[in-house]
């Protein structure tokens, strides 16, 4: 079975254009997770979707980062302008709950899209 | 206070050693935990659950101590193939919402 997707894979843009990134989750799990890593802050979780729908984005570090999840089988994220202070590795995972209790998931990441912003 | 701390290591020892970390957390309605383990360059898996007091899979034991908020990661005769970054992770009570520790980096020499 294919697990999460996330394309691209690495990019490397100038500071002021606009980055997109992509991420397909795993069928049938009905959670998705943006979440970002740096060496100084670690793992930070942007924003979350259940059903298509964004529960929390309290994580999204200001408003040039907006995230849709338009249907169930895709997500994106969006940096626009990007900064060099927004270079870092994006993860997307995707879970569901075991008989439906909160926080039991297993989270699955994708590979990562490792971004540098010049 | 961050959600989740953790020792950030490195813990550096020989093959077959017993090591542990500890994880804290603050959020005291948290039901469950979980450890992940991160290769170098590579996405986070997940390695175990913690649902009660604690969990055992072969060499690799977590413990709970929920009146002093940790968690536990203790493994036995360390392998080569054990050298990663170990991840405490805790939901926020209820909500599916997880946050990560900065991670405990292993390196286990021959």
């Amino acid at each position: 079975d294919a697990g999460v997707i996330q394309s691209p894979r690495h990019e490397v843009t100038e500071m002021g254009q606009e980055v997109t990134l992509r991420c397909k989750p795993i069928s049938g799990h009905d959670y998705l997770f943006w979440y970002r890593q740096t060496m100084m802050r670690g793992l930070e979780l942007l924003i979350y979707f259940n059903n298509n729908v964004p529960i929390d984005d309290s994580g999204m570090p200001e408003d040039r980062f907006s995230a849709k999840m338009p249907n169930a089988s895709f997500s994106t994220l969006k940096i626009q302008p990007s900064e060099p202070r927004d270079s870092a590795v994006y993860f997307c995972a995707s879970s569901f709950l075991l008989a439906g209790v909160p926080d039991t998931g297993e989270l699955f990441f994708g590979e990562g899209s490792r971004l540098t912003v010049l | 206070r961050k959600e989740v701390e953790q020792d950030p290591g490195p813990f550096n020892v020989p093959e077959g050693a017993t090591v542990a970390f500890n994880c804290t957390y603050s959020n005291s309605a948290s039901q469950s935990f979980f450890w992940y383990r991160q290769d170098c360059r590579k996405e986070p898996k997940l390695l175990m659950s913690v649902y009660s007091s604690g969990n055992e899979d072969g060499r690799f034991t977590a413990q709970l101590n929920r009146a002093s908020q940790y968690i536990s990661l203790l493994i036995r005769d360390s392998k080569l193939s054990d050298s990663a970054t170990y991840l405490c992770v805790v939901p926020q009570g209820g909500f599916n919402k997880f946050y990560f520790g900065s991670g405990t980096k292993l390196n286990v020499k021959p």
